[in-house]
């Protein structure tokens, strides 16, 4: 299972986009790249999911680059509510994997 | 559609006894997944279950178990607590083992 490395925290301003950055340098070719965000006290929310390129949904972008090491989360105008921890996670899309969560970064959004 | 469910919310335990926690998944998944969450440990992989069948299991002891019955609801049980037990524990549910994981909003255990 590839292991992911993200930033601890990052701080921003209400308004501003926010690029959060996952290095998986293990990444295999079955492996999808997935985002989930979590407040206190709740269960993670997906975000987004993506193998390669570009693809984005109502909430958030995510850019992969051709070799696939590493992965941007780019949220758009980050209101003080995206404050909370974002997780990356590499899994295996051929079914039963084990989802390992890393650290996470917690996203402070300031006004 | 509800989401995922699980009950109770917050329990409270003693050392040495055991403890039953219950995860109803969205109607239509298969895959049950069970986490333990801890400010020191973050969110850990405790097992999987797929059509009643645990698939994959992470790296705790035997005290932890589980288990899923035929319309995909899950149980994980937990003997002779320990301290060091006291944590969330999340359920999360998938159509299928690689598609993206629903999580419940959890059970918190606490330890005495």
């Amino acid at each position: 299972l590839a292991k992911t490395t993200q930033p601890i925290s990052m701080d921003s301003y209400e308004g501003q986009e926010v690029n959060i950055t996952c290095s998986h340098n293990n990444i295999a070719t079955n492996d999808y790249i997935t985002w989930y965000q979590q407040f206190p006290s709740q269960g993670p929310r997906f975000i987004i999911q993506g193998y390669k390129t570009k693809v984005t949904n109502e909430v958030a972008s995510l850019f992969i680059p051709a070799d696939r090491k590493s992965s941007t989360l780019s949220l758009p105008r980050v209101s003080l509510s995206d404050t909370a921890v974002y997780y990356c996670l590499v899994g295996d899309i051929s079914g039963g994997f084990k989802t390992i969560f890393g650290a996470g970064t917690r996203l402070f959004v300031k006004a | 559609k509800a989401g995922v469910t699980q009950t109770p919310r917050y329990l409270i335990k003693t050392r040495g006894q055991q403890v039953t926690l219950s995860c109803s998944p969205i109607s239509g998944h298969r895959s049950v997944s069970w986490y333990q969450q801890t400010p020191g440990q973050g969110l850990q992989f405790l097992f999987e279950y797929f059509s009643e069948t645990q698939r994959n299991k992470g790296n705790f002891p035997g005290r932890f178990s589980g288990r899923q019955f035929s319309n995909s609801r899950s149980e994980m049980n937990v003997s002779t607590l320990e301290l060091g037990d006291s944590a969330l524990y999340l359920c999360a549910s998938s159509f299928r083992g690689d598609s993206p994981l629903h999580f419940g909003n959890g059970t918190r255990l606490t330890v005495t």
